[in-house]
């Protein structure tokens, strides 16, 4: 199976930071990957997929690079709505596996 | 627009059996593959299991392997998910999920979820 590893486990950031965050596939993944943004108590939501491309409605300070197994997902400038917690996902191969999260916290 | 609705989620005994829906409406169901994803309370997101758009293919966690199973019925817009032999540890709240254009781009429209918790 395909692990995924996210890091940082948290930060403290505040309004008008950057943000970068960043997940490690255990082997190539071409660019089967994807960034979910979680808040409390809501379901998850899909912000990036295949590693750079923006879901539809998604603002544009998101955004995703990265191919093979390193990938990193930016926030240009943090808005207060953009706390909350980030996962990346590899789509490569079943079992889809999750990385475990980035609680992105208000400085 | 895309509604998913989980239900079928409740407080069941350790060994025992639960089966969780999902009723999907605003997209067409028959030619989306589905997951399950769920989430212990407190943690991370977990990949459970994903069905083709077809039922032709269905891949699972090595965590519920044997012991859950995918479905659908496209004639109904519902998806599945038995679970048997329940252990303290699948409890979680429980989500349904469209694919993307395909299973492997990723996971697109999500539901609210459904609270399962194994406990005697």
């Amino acid at each position: 199976d395909i692990q995924v590893t996210q890091s940082p486990s948290s930060l403290s950031a505040s309004v008008g930071d950057r943000v970068t965050i960043t997940c490690r596939a255990s082997q190539s993944i071409n660019s089967y990957l994807n960034w979910f943004q979680q808040r409390p108590g809501k379901a998850p939501k899909l912000l990036i997929y295949a590693a750079s491309s923006l879901q539809s409605g998604v603002p544009s300070r998101f955004s995703g690079s990265g191919s093979g197994t390193d990938f990193t997902l930016a926030i240009s400038s943090l808005q207060p709505e953009d706390f909350a917690t980030y996962y990346c996902q590899q789509s490569y191969s079943t079992p889809f596996t999750f990385g475990g999260g980035t609680n992105v916290e208000i400085k | 627009q895309v509604q998913l609705v989980e239900s079928g989620g409740g407080v069941v005994q350790p060994g025992r059996s639960l089966t969780l829906s999902c009723a999907a409406s605003g997209f067409i169901f028959s030619g989306y593959g589905m997951h399950w994803v769920r989430q212990a309370p407190g943690k991370g997101l977990e990949w459970v299991a994903v069905i083709w758009y077809d039922g032709s293919n269905k891949y699972y966690a090595d965590s519920v392997k044997g012991r859950f199973t995918i479905s659908r019925d496209n004639s109904k817009n519902t998806l599945f998910l038995q679970m048997n032999s329940l252990r303290a540890d699948d409890t979680a709240v429980y989500y349904c999920a469209t694919c993307g254009d395909d299973c492997y781009s990723g996971i697109e429209y999500w539901g609210q979820g459904t609270l399962v918790t194994v406990s005697s």
